[in-house]
Order: structure tokens, then C-alpha cells, then sequence
């Protein structure tokens, strides 16, 4: 079925390190493909998105690319900061049924 | 636009009462969802309406739950009687349909249950 398979955290680093999320999917077709942030206390946020294979997407720094052979979309920041302490959400437009299919999230800790 | 808006951000009821959360959608937006987020389930979507109408109601975990959509700019989420384990983050969003996917939430409700 449609899924988003997405890396456990919690990821711990410090600041200045360099940031990868896991983040595979299983869907039909081709989906649009997204990455959400949750800071704490708040909603999910759009952090980025790529629309068809081979698209980046980039935003504050964070960026992921569509990679349709291997159904992946792994977000990725060359030097994070304590304030990217958040919980990032992978997930997928299921257009046809008009929902977002969302992974579990990943926890990342930024310390100093 | 002042984005999403849901009330109360915080409610604490009693088990056994009846709790409303409200969702003011973006304007124009015709497209609205219902999640709720726990620490053991995550993000699960509970029912969403496009066009003031429930087109997917599959998430809703039992007939203690019911939403309404009685116009464009407003919708409720009840559940009666209230159960602890019902206490979560609720979350509205929204959609602009078209040819739009980007969904907006709101800051969520936290409910808890005692």
C-alpha cells in the first residue's frame, strides 16, 4: 500500500554538523513529495517540496532531491543550527484520493 | 492572511464530557483535514472535507467522534464522551485545491482527558 518510511530518531548532533534524514516512499504513480517541520509547541510548517523526479527541493539551507529509482526523497543541511531542533515529517500527495500521506517524523537535538 | 485558526489551544476536561475544538480555514481554501498526533501513533488523519462536504471519514477511530463543515470559513471536531485516551494534539489544515497539494496547519489543540 502508500507509505513513507522514514529514519528513527531521535538524530542528536552538534551544531555545524552535517544532517541527513532518511526517507523512502511506496506509492502509485509519481507523487508530489514533501518535507514538513514541527518546532515545538507549533503545527507542521512546509519546509520544502519537489513536484517531479530529479526536482530539488531547498529552503533555509535544507534540501532534497526527488529520486524516483530509488522512491527516496532524503533531506539533507550542510551545517545545522540548534534552532533546526525540531521533528521533520516526510510525506507524499496522494492526489487522487487528495491527502498527504505522512511518515512517522524524525526527532533531531541540535546542541551547542 | 492570519493562517489557520484553531480554539481552544488548550483544553482539560473531565472523562465523560463533551469537547469541541473549532478550525477557521484559510480564506478561500476549500479543502479541510483533521489529524490528531500522539506520542504512540504519530500523525494520523482523521477525516477530511472538500467543498464543505466529509469526503473521507475513515480516520475518525469511533462514533464518540463527528465533524462538521457548516460553511467555507468554519468547522468543528466533537467528541462525546470524551475518553483520557483521547488526550492528543488536534490539528486542522487546509488546502487551496486547483492544482495546489501544500497543505497548511493550524497551531493545534492540545486536549487532555483526565
Amino acid at each position: 500500500g502508500n507509505s513513507v518510511t522514514q529514519m528513527e530518531g531521535p538524530v542528536t548532533l552538534s551544531e555545524e554538523a552535517f544532517l541527513t534524514i532518511n526517507c523512502t516512499y511506496t506509492a502509485t504513480g509519481y507523487p508530489s513529495l514533501f518535507w514538513y517541520v514541527q518546532y515545538p509547541g507549533e503545527g507542521l510548517q512546509l519546509l520544502l517540496k519537489a513536484t517531479k523526479a530529479d526536482d530539488k527541493g531547498s529552503n533555509k539551507g535544507f534540501e532534497a532531491t526527488y529520486r524516483k529509482e530509488t522512491t527516496s526523497f532524503h533531506l539533507e543541511k550542510g551545517s545545522v543550527q540548534v534552532s533546526d531542533s525540531a521533528v521533520y515529517f516526510c510525506a507524499f500527495y496522494f492526489g487522487g484520493y487528495n491527502k498527504l500521506i505522512f511518515g512517522a517524523g524524525t526527532r533531531l537535538a541540535v546542541h551547542p | 492572511d492570519a493562517g489557520v485558526i484553531q480554539s481552544p489551544r488548550h483544553e482539560v476536561t473531565e472523562m465523560g464530557q463533551e469537547v469541541t475544538l473549532r478550525c477557521k480555514p484559510i480564506s478561500g481554501h476549500n479543502s479541510l483535514f483533521w489529524y490528531r498526533q500522539t506520542m504512540m501513533r504519530g500523525l494520523e488523519l482523521l477525516i477530511y472535507f472538500n467543498n464543505n462536504v466529509p469526503i473521507d471519514d475513515s480516520g475518525m477511530p469511533e462514533d464518540r467522534f463527528s465533524a462538521k463543515m457548516p460553511n467555507a470559513s468554519f468547522s468543528t471536531l466533537k467528541i462525546q464522551p470524551s475518553e483520557p485516551r483521547d488526550s492528543a494534539v488536534y490539528f486542522c489544515a487546509t488546502l487551496a485545491g486547483g492544482s495546489t497539494d501544500t497543505q497548511y496547519f493550524g497551531p493545534g489543540t492540545r486536549l487532555t482527558v483526565l
